[in-house]
């Protein structure tokens, strides 16, 4: 599987931009790649996922470098219900799983 | 609401024992997955079911572990002779289907704890 690197750990102020970096170097053409976030004591829930263009949500955006080598999740407004566990995952291009890596635990100080 | 559901929520079983989890996915999705996520770590594959598809049992840590699936509903994942190393969340999700882009909504998980 390609992996994906992200920070351990940061921190943000609430109603400040985050940007949450993921490096991707071994990516293929057609991985997508996805982020899901896990607040405490609940299951992962869905974010975003873009191939190659920057796409946006109601909940993020998603900057994709040109090489596809990197990527990072943009929260515009943090609050303190976004602190949470931010995963960014590549899709297998010959299956359905999710692999999760440590992910990034996100601080928002109010 | 219509979401995914496990249950029990918490389990606490002794070693050797065999443990029975269950979920319940959103009504109309194909393809269901259970993930297990030790304390502090991000989650593990566990098995895939797609349809009537075969499932992809890959992600199995050992023969102690089994899941099976009735038609497109309930899936029940079970752990015989449960040992120490088990103790996690086990948390399932379902999908509208097989593909790069679809979203998996996950449950609240079931936490295991083998004493």
């Amino acid at each position: 599987d390609a992996k994906t690197t992200q920070p351990n750990s940061m921190e943000s102020n609430e109603e400040e931009p985050v940007h949450l970096p993921c490096n991707h170097s071994t990516i293929s053409g057609t991985d997508y790649i996805h982020w899901y976030r896990q607040l405490p004591s609940q299951g992962p829930e869905y974010v975003i996922h873009g191939l190659t263009s920057n796409v946006n949500n109601r909940m993020a955006s998603l900057a994709i470098a040109e090489d596809r080598k990197s990527s990072t999740l943009i929260l515009h407004r943090a609050t303190l219900r976004d602190a949470a566990v931010y995963y960014c995952i590549l899709r297998q291009t010959s299956g359905s799983r999710l692999t999760f890596g440590e992910g990034t635990q996100l601080t928002v100080n109010p | 609401g219509a979401g995914v559901s496990q249950s029990p929520s918490n389990k606490v079983t002794e070693k050797g024992k065999d443990v029975e989890l269950r979920c319940d996915p959103i009504s109309g999705h194909t393809a269901l997955y259970w993930y297990r996520q030790r304390l502090g770590q991000g989650l593990e594959f566990l098995i895939y079911f797609q349809g009537n598809s075969a499932p992809d049992k890959s992600g199995l840590p050992s023969d102690r572990f089994s899941a099976e699936r009735t038609g497109e509903s309930v899936s029940t994942l079970t752990i015989q002779r449960t040992q120490q190393e088990d103790s996690a969340v086990y948390l399932c999700a379902s999908s509208l289907g097989q593909g790069w882009g679809v979203e998996q909504f996950f449950g609240p998980g079931t936490r295991l704890t083998v004493l």
